[in-house]
């Protein structure tokens, strides 16, 4: 079965330090693929990366980066110089490799950002 | 290009009472999914369309139902609503240019559905 860790329910940070949310997945699939998603409090689920099992790079754009792991089977999320606007909840979420397939998310990480 | 629109934003119900939620995929979507969010049980998979059929279905009773038509716009219908249906209730859609591959999903602003 698929499934998505997200260990840590909640993280507080200042302003302008780093912070890395933890994602671990589950699956017997050799191919798939992970995602990130922000929901701020308006309720929206904002698409910020995917990534497939083929494409162990690491991604960086802007002060979001993405370290995909397939030995430890993460894939983390780091977020630097945090801003308030920042602040939301995180979901990860695995999906299969087929376009029927529905995403897996985790339960969450709620980042609190503090001026 | 505008994104996915679901109405309405916010939905008061009564026990017993039915409810239909409609969503419009971001244009030239093909593919429309649903999901309900709530406190307890997180973010979990309804069903997914595409060319107004119905392709995948998650874990819900018979009273979770829903309907894609021909312009890919999507309805889903809960009746005989419960309590337990008290939901942020997310449409998602993606595009599905070509062949099998999973394509990203876009996500609404969802409805909050209140069941008293």
């Amino acid at each position: 079965a698929q499934k998505v860790t997200q260990a840590q329910t909640e993280i507080s940070v200042v302003e302008k330090e780093d912070v890395t949310l933890d994602c671990v997945y589950e699956t017997r699939d050799t191919t798939y693929y992970l995602f990130w998603y922000k929901q701020p409090p308006s309720g929206e689920l904002v698409f910020l990366i995917r990534r497939n099992s083929f494409d162990e790079q690491n991604e960086i754009s802007g002060r979001y980066s993405w370290n995909f792991q397939k030995s430890t089977s993460s894939f983390n999320f780091t977020i630097t110089a945090s801003q308030v606007v920042d602040s939301a909840v995180y979901f990860c979420a695995l999906s299969g490799a087929h376009n029927t397939d529905k995403l897996i998310f985790g339960t969450g990480t709620r980042l609190q950002v503090f001026p | 290009k505008a994104g996915v629109t679901q109405t309405p934003r916010y939905l008061i119900k009564t026990r017993g009472q039915q409810v239909t939620l409609s969503c419009s995929p971001i244009s030239g979507h093909r593919s429309v999914s649903w999901y309900q969010q709530t406190p307890g049980q997180g973010l979990q998979f309804l069903f997914e369309y595409f060319s107004e059929t119905q392709r995948n279905k998650g874990n819900f009773p018979g009273r979770f139902s829903g309907r894609q038509f021909s312009n890919s716009r999507s309805e889903m219908n809960v009746s005989t609503l419960e309590l337990g249906d008290s939901a942020l209730y997310l449409c998602a859609s993606s595009l599905v240019v070509s062949g099998d591959i999973t394509d990203t999903q876009y996500f609404g602003p969802g409805t909050r559905l209140t069941v008293l």
